[in-house]
């Protein structure tokens, strides 16, 4: 696709549930990263995935969240038993290959933890 | 890990003044330092970035500077427009691998 696309845009959840995050990155991009942005602060990073394996999966508060990248495009982030500090908006980001720095982002997810 | 502070939090400037927003990391070893502007609900994107092995790099309006010494860097705007107000943030990478980011400032040209 033209862009990063991240599905869904909006997620309103009940503590407790399951939710997935969707991330379909540039075509051809090898990495591609998660963050979280709570209002007014910077992306904190999650997770980056170079291909389909997770080189860095040192940003992911705990063992309720978990991504994966089975085919080193598409990636989902999954996210157990969701609490109310949860809540923020999601962003995908990909980057073309190893030697390139810029991160293309998506619109992110926005996800709402009643 | 990398750590990576930004000030000011806020800035707020008349038009057609310049802006200087300052960053300082940690990690001895990171080697990229990009800049992103994101508007109001728009997603991040790149502005600027400099590597390691530069010291200062311009593009128009904008201008990025490396301290690797003291372990800063420095986005400076020129001629600021009001088109120019946004959030921007600073990050730092080690081989572009993982990219921490700063807690941003928020830039607010006066007409």
């Amino acid at each position: 696709g033209a862009g990063v696309s991240q599905t869904p845009s909006n997620k309103v959840t009940e503590k407790g549930k399951y939710v997935e995050l969707r991330c379909d990155p540039i075509s051809g991009h090898t990495a591609l990263y998660w963050y979280r942005q709570s209002l007014g602060q910077g992306p904190e990073f999650l997770i980056y995935f170079q291909g389909t394996g997770a080189a860095d999966d040192s940003g992911l508060p705990n063992d309720r969240f978990f991504a994966v990248r089975p085919e080193g495009s598409v990636s989902t982030l999954k996210i157990q038993r969701t609490e109310r500090g949860d809540s923020a908006v999601y962003l995908c980001a990909s980057r073309a290959s190893p030697n390139t720095g810029e991160l293309f982002f998506g619109e992110g997810s926005r996800l709402t933890v009643l | 890990g990398e750590n990576v502070e930004q000030h000011p939090s806020t800035l707020s400037v008349q038009e057609g003044d310049s802006a200087v927003i300052k960053c300082t990391y940690s990690d001895s070893a990171s080697n990229y330092f990009p800049w992103y502007k994101q508007e109001l609900g728009k997603r991040p994107q790149l502005i600027i970035d400099i590597r390691s092995n530069v010291g200062e790099k311009k593009d128009q309006r904008i201008a990025v500077t490396l301290n690797k010494t003291a372990k800063h860097f420095s986005l400076h705007i020129t001629e600021t427009q009001p088109e120019d107000s946004a959030v921007y943030f600073c990050a730092a990478s080690r081989s572009y691998q993982k990219v921490t980011f700063g807690t941003g400032t928020k830039l607010q040209v006066i007409p």
